[in-house]
């Protein structure tokens, strides 16, 4: 099972909006609906802010959101804010379950 | 409240074992399937292992497959993962996670350092 390929580092001004894009293959990204992002802050346990590609768990702000086209998958972070600064992965069902290498995202 | 517990992490010699532990609370734990993932320092999460609500089905990544084993008490609301000849590969914080839904981890424990 080969990692998901995610950029390592993006930013943004706060307000704006950053994409961040998860590549895997017809194996996982691109056969299954089962895409989850999630975002680890230094030192903190990863926290789910996305599943099955574009839903969100309760409590988790409309800014951000997903979507999949062929083995790509993407997270957008909207109206950027301070707190949004972390490390985000992306996740498929792959038989198993495959993660992305992680993108840090810099809010400026 | 959900809480996720990990416990039993600390230094080994390669080729050594450890069995790391999570006790879960605040759900009812015997009607979800559970994880293991883990996080070597400075680098990036992966999946190691998942258990099924009743144990009848696990699943592990390659690189672990033969010498690591996922199991679970339902009595005791609490995970293992057995780890066996270990590598310095291996080296990671462990954390478990409540799986729900298909590749979904809706709740962390804080994790556990295992050195190798």
């Amino acid at each position: 099972q080969s990692a998901l390929t995610q950029p390592p580092s993006t930013s943004g001004s706060p307000g704006q909006s950053v994409t961040i894009s998860c590549t895997g293959s017809s194996s996982d990204v691109g056969s299954y609906n089962y895409v989850s992002w999630y975002q680890q802050h230094p030192g903190k346990a990863p926290k789910l802010m996305i599943y099955e590609v574009n839903k969100r768990p309760s409590g988790v702000p409309d800014r951000f959101s997903g979507s999949k086209s062929g083995n790509t998958a993407s997270l957008t972070v909207s109206g950027l804010q301070a707190e949004d600064e972390a490390d985000y992965y992306c996740s498929s069902y792959s038989g198993g379950n495959v993660f992305g290498g992680g993108t840090k995202l810099t809010v400026l | 409240e959900v809480q996720l517990v990990e416990s039993g992490g600390g230094l080994v010699q390669p080729g050594g074992s450890l069995r790391v532990s999570c006790e879960a609370s605040g759900f009812p734990f015997s009607s979800y399937w559970m994880s293991w993932v883990r996080q070597a320092p400075g680098k990036g999460l992966e999946w190691v292992a998942s258990i099924r609500e009743d144990e009848s089905e696990t699943n592990y990544v390659g690189s672990v497959k033969g010498r690591f084993t996922i199991a679970r008490d339902n009595a005791k609301n609490s995970l293992y993962l057995q780890m066996n000849s270990l590598r310095a590969e291996d080296s990671a914080t462990y954390y478990c996670a409540r799986a729900n839904g298909v590749a979904v981890y809706d709740y962390w424990g804080r994790g556990t350092l295992v050195t190798v």
